[in-house]
């Protein structure tokens, strides 16, 4: 069966400190995969996908990015953390080359900046 | 792009029904998926309509009109571990069809 972790599942961070999340998928293969943020009480943001290694669409301009530097790996990374990059930070990845309507979620990783 | 609009709040009490609507605006379209997120939770799938007409998953429904870029969720028998926020999303097509977009969501609120 598919699996999907992401970690750290809680940090708290300083203005202007770097950033890095990181997601896997097991048991799929070429997943896609999503990074999306929310705000407390809000809805989902997108924040980058990808639909192979090397593919990665932002849907965001600001001052995070994300890579794939394997089949079933996706990092979110920052240089310098903002007081506005707070939030829930979900990775989820989606079956791929379907048309299928589920998204499957990481447990999430809650980032606090001060 | 694409935008959609789903109430922010609904209360009900035990055992009653619940309908929320969705209203999508998109330049393209796949179909329409429904997540359910507890409080300090992951969002978890509930259901997708690619055509019109509805979709019954136990004590939770789906519809979809493709012609009214609506649909919405229906949930029955209303149960206190109902009390979670929803959400609707659409999948997008052509050189975005990998994309999800969620609406901003709704909080049901079961009382006893």
């Amino acid at each position: 069966s598919q699996t999907i972790h992401q970690w750290p599942a809680t940090l708290v961070q300083p203005v202007g400190s770097p950033l890095s999340l990181e997601c896997t998928v097991e048991g799929t293969s070429n997943p896609n995969l999503y990074w999306y943020r929310q705000a407390a009480g809000r809805g989902l943001q997108l924040l980058f996908y990808s639909v192979g290694i090397g593919q990665i669409s932002s849907e965001v301009p600001q001052n995070l990015s994300a890579s794939r530097p394997q089949d079933r790996q996706f990092i979110l990374s920052s240089k310098k953390l903002l007081l506005s990059d707070s939030g829930f930070y979900l990775c989820a990845w989606s079956a791929p080359g379907r048309v299928v309507g589920e998204l499957f979620f990481g447990e999430g990783s809650r980032l606090t900046v001060l | 792009g694409q935008s959609l609009e789903q109430p922010s709040e609904v209360t009900a009490v035990e055992g009653a029904i619940v309908q929320i609507n969705c209203t999508y605006q998109t330049s393209g379209f796949y179909g329409l998926s429904w997540y359910q997120q507890h409080d300090g939770g992951a969002p978890t799938f509930l259901s997708y309509n690619a055509l019109d007409g509805l979709e019954e998953t136990g004590r939770f429904s789906s519809f979809l009109s493709r012609s009214d870029s609506y649909g919405y969720l229906l949930l029955q028998e209303l149960q206190m571990k109902d009390s979670a926020s929803y959400f609707c999303a659409v999948r997008g097509t052509t050189d975005s069809w990998g994309k999800f977009q969620f609406g901003a969501g709704t909080q049901v609120v079961v009382t006893p």
